[in-house]
């Protein structure tokens, strides 16, 4: 079946420190692949996305590449705020428009 | 735009009471809506997918006679935890999607329930 692995939180790191939160996917066909971002206490909120290989989706100086042949999606930012701090989740879009998530990763940046 | 709220934000209930939660889509029509649980540190656990005018669809081990769900328009679903007990304590989301062929989920703020 479908499934998502985030590479093990909590992550701390410095104001202004490059970040990394690997994903890698496992499905069958040709899924879209999402990064949403839950702050202390609310709901998910979509963070970017991208729908085919290749892709690269970009929001707020994240970004992610849709890479096929390594079946991954690492979130990447360049230099991360003390606002950044929250709890990062890969998805991927399987049968039936359901969202299978990664266990989410914790990410703390100390100014 | 793809605002979604959920109401209430957090409620306290006693062993016994059942509790519900609404799932409101403010600035489109959904024609689906999914309920998750989340746990404490934990991932988004899928527990419904509701469509509009019909019945829920449950994932497994998710007892549908426990967590009543009604969608019954497009732009509000409804989740009823029924006789609740401390083991249902948790924080519930719902999302939903504005297009049948849309992937993208929007997700409301989330409802924490307490059973005492």
């Amino acid at each position: 079946g479908n499934s998502v692995t985030q590479m093990e939180g909590p992550v701390t790191l410095s104001e202004e420190a490059f970040l990394t939160i690997n994903c890698t996917y496992t499905a069958t066909g040709y899924p879209s692949l999402f990064w949403y971002v839950q702050y202390p206490g609310e709901g998910l909120q979509l963070l970017l996305k991208a729908t085919k290989a290749d892709d690269k989706g970009s929001n707020k100086g994240f970004e992610a590449t849709y890479r096929k042949e390594t079946t991954s999606f690492h979130l990447e930012k360049g230099s991360v705020q003390v606002s950044d701090s929250a709890v990062y989740f890969c998805a991927l879009s399987g049968g039936a428009q359901k969202l299978v998530f990664g266990q989410g990763t914790r990410l703390t940046i100390n100014p | 735009g793809a605002v979604v709220s959920q109401h209430p934000s957090w409620v306290i209930c006693k062993s016994g009471t059942s509790v519900k939660i609404e799932c409101r889509s403010l600035d489109f029509q959904a024609t689906t809506m999914f309920w998750y649980r989340q746990f404490p540190k934990q991932s988004l656990m899928l527990m419904a997918t509701s469509n509009e005018g019909s019945k829920a669809t449950y994932e497994q081990g998710v007892e549908k006679d426990k967590f009543l769900i009604n969608h019954a328009s497009l732009t509000l679903s409804t989740l009823t935890v029924t006789s609740a007990h401390p083991e249902d304590s948790s924080f519930y989301i719902c999302s939903a999607q504005d297009a049948p062929e849309e992937e993208t989920q929007y997700f409301g703020p989330g409802t924490r329930l307490l059973v005492l």
